[in-house]
């Protein structure tokens, strides 16, 4: 069965520079997550977006955006890195029925600010 | 307070042994999720199974069960027969609300199994 695809899996880039993630959800989900997960730590919920339009908001940076296209592929746009800003990127999708959608993720992508 | 809470930093089970992942949570809402997912070393999140607040019976999924306690707001993952392969940081986690299209989980702090041969 198809997955959630991430490009690129692993990502280095020296402090303020900029970077861009891609996440292409499974064939036909229409809901897309974006997650932080830092070392040690449990994934943390960044932003949502449901039909192209965001849908819920956690605790992401003012430098980070993101965007679901009219294909249903989300990106992550993050500037101004830090180092702190290194961890694991997960992309998840989920098909919202009645209720009980489970968010299925990808296999993420590591970045690594230096 | 938290929302998701594992007090199993760590656990051993022997294999083919059965083996019980606590997980709480804290919630006023009425309507609401609680997921299981298993993040082997590879760094994946890999969905495992999924219990709704108004689901009668409790889920299973192979090897996977959910020991859902509503009124103590527990939702302890059961694994059966455990596999070398199940060795990995199991995650629990929560959605509140109805199920909206772009519910975010919250995620407790994770126990890491061990299984040994």
């Amino acid at each position: 069965a198809a997955g959630v695809i991430q490009s690129p899996r692993h990502l280095i880039k020296e402090k303020r520079e900029t970077a861009t993630l891609k996440c292409y959800p499974i064939p036909r989900h229409d809901t897309v997550y974006w997650y932080q997960q830092g070392p040690g730590q449990d994934p943390q919920f960044l932003i949502s977006f449901y039909e192209k339009m965001q849908s819920d908001k956690g605790s992401i940076p003012d430098r980070f955006s993101a965007q679901q296209f009219s294909d249903y592929h989300s990106e992550l746009n993050m500037s101004s890195l830090e180092l702190g800003d290194s961890a694991l990127y997960f992309c998840a999708s989920s098909y919202q029925t009645s209720g009980g959608a489970a968010q299925y993720f990808g296999p993420g992508t590591r970045l690594t600010v230096l | 307070a938290q929302k998701i809470t594992q007090t199993q930093p760590g656990m051993f089970v022997q294999e083919k042994e059965a083996v019980t992942l606590d997980c709480t949570y804290d919630t006023s809402d009425q309507s609401y999720g609680l997921f299981w997912y298993k993040q082997p070393s590879s760094g994946e999140m890999i969905f495992l199974i999924y219990q709704g607040s108004y689901d009668e019976q409790n889920a299973t999924e192979g090897r996977y069960s959910l020991n859902f306690q509503k009124a103590r707001k527990s939702a302890n993952l059961v694994i059966s027969a455990s596999q070398l392969g199940d060795s990995a940081m199991y995650f629990c986690a929560m959605r509140e609300g109805r199920g909206n299209a772009g519910n975010m989980l919250t995620f407790g702090g994770g126990t890491r199994l061990m299984v040994k041969p």
